[in-house]
C-alpha cells in the first residue's frame, strides 16, 4: 500500500493561514471518512489533531480544521503561531485486506 | 489521564529478536483496540500492527508480516510486540497508540538493528 502524498514542506508567517494537502486514492481517502491528522514537534511523539476528516479532539484549538474533497484531504491552520512549527502527518483507513491503515509522508511546517 | 509507556527497545544484531512492551493506564484497556506504529530515524510514520480489544482480530503491515507478533494481556493492561528475524530496516522508534484513531501515543522506544 503506497503512502498518502503530502507536500514535503509549507511555511507561513505568524497570523497567516496555511493548508496542508493529503492526496490518496479511491481506495482510501476517497472512500472513507477515516482521515486523521497528527502533529509532531521535534523530538516528541505525535499528537492527534483531527479525526474523521474534520473533528477536533478536546483541547485542540479551533485554529485547526480539516476537510476533504474527492481523494484529497486538507488540514488548515489559521492564525499561525510559533508553537505550530512541527511535522504534520495524515492517515487514512484503506480498503486493503492486509494493511488497513496508511500514513502520508509528512509535511514540515515552518513558521517564519 | 491516559498514559502509555513503552519499554524493551535496544541494540540487536540482524536476525535477532526483541520483545517490546507497552504499559497502559488511565483508561479501560480492555475496551480498546491497540496499535504499534514505528518511525525510522529522520523518516515518517509507518503503521505496523493493531489488535482488537479481545485479541481476536489482528492486522500487520506487509513489511513485518510473518516476523512480528502482536499480543495483549488485558489483566495486566499491557500490549506487546514480539519481533523476530530483525533487519536493519526495522531500526526505528516504536510507538504504541490507543485505538485505530491513534488518539493517544506513548513516548516511544528505540530499536536499533545493527551488527
Amino acid at each position: 500500500q503506497s503512502a498518502l502524498t503530502q507536500p514535503p514542506s509549507v511555511s507561513g508567517s505568524p497570523g497567516q493561514s496555511v493548508t496542508i494537502s493529503c492526496t490518496g486514492t479511491s481506495s482510501d481517502v476517497g472512500s472513507y471518512n477515516r482521515v486523521s491528522w497528527y502533529q509532531q514537534p521535534p523530538g516528541t511523539a505525535p499528537k492527534l489533531m483531527i479525526y474523521e476528516v474534520s473533528n477536533r479532539p478536546s483541547g485542540v484549538p479551533d485554529r485547526f480544521s480539516g476537510s476533504k474533497s474527492g481523494n484529497t484531504a486538507s488540514l488548515t491552520i489559521s492564525g499561525l503561531q510559533a508553537e505550530d512549527e512541527a511535522d504534520y502527518y495524515c492517515s487514512s483507513y484503506t480498503s486493503s485486506s492486509t494493511s488497513p491503515v496508511v500514513f502520508g509522508g509528512g509535511t514540515k511546517l515552518t513558521v517564519l | 489521564q491516559v498514559q502509555l509507556v513503552e519499554s524493551g527497545g535496544g541494540l540487536v544484531k540482524p536476525g535477532g529478536s526483541l520483545r517490546l512492551s507497552c504499559a497502559a493506564s488511565g483508561f479501560t484497556f480492555s475496551d480498546y483496540y491497540m496499535s504499534w506504529i514505528r518511525q525510522a530515524p529522520g523518516k515518517g510514520l509507518e503503521w505496523v500492527s493493531y489488535i482488537s480489544s479481545s485479541g481476536s482480530t489482528i492486522y500487520y503491515a506487509d513489511s513485518v508480516k510473518g516476523r512480528f507478533t502482536i499480543s495483549r494481556d488485558n489483566a495486566k493492561n499491557s500490549l506487546y510486540l514480539q519481533m523476530n528475524s530483525l533487519r536493519a530496516e526495522d531500526t526505528a522508534v516504536y510507538y504504541c497508540a490507543r485505538d485505530t484513531l491513534f488518539d493517544y501515543w506513548g513516548q516511544g522506544t528505540l530499536v536499533t538493528v545493527s551488527s
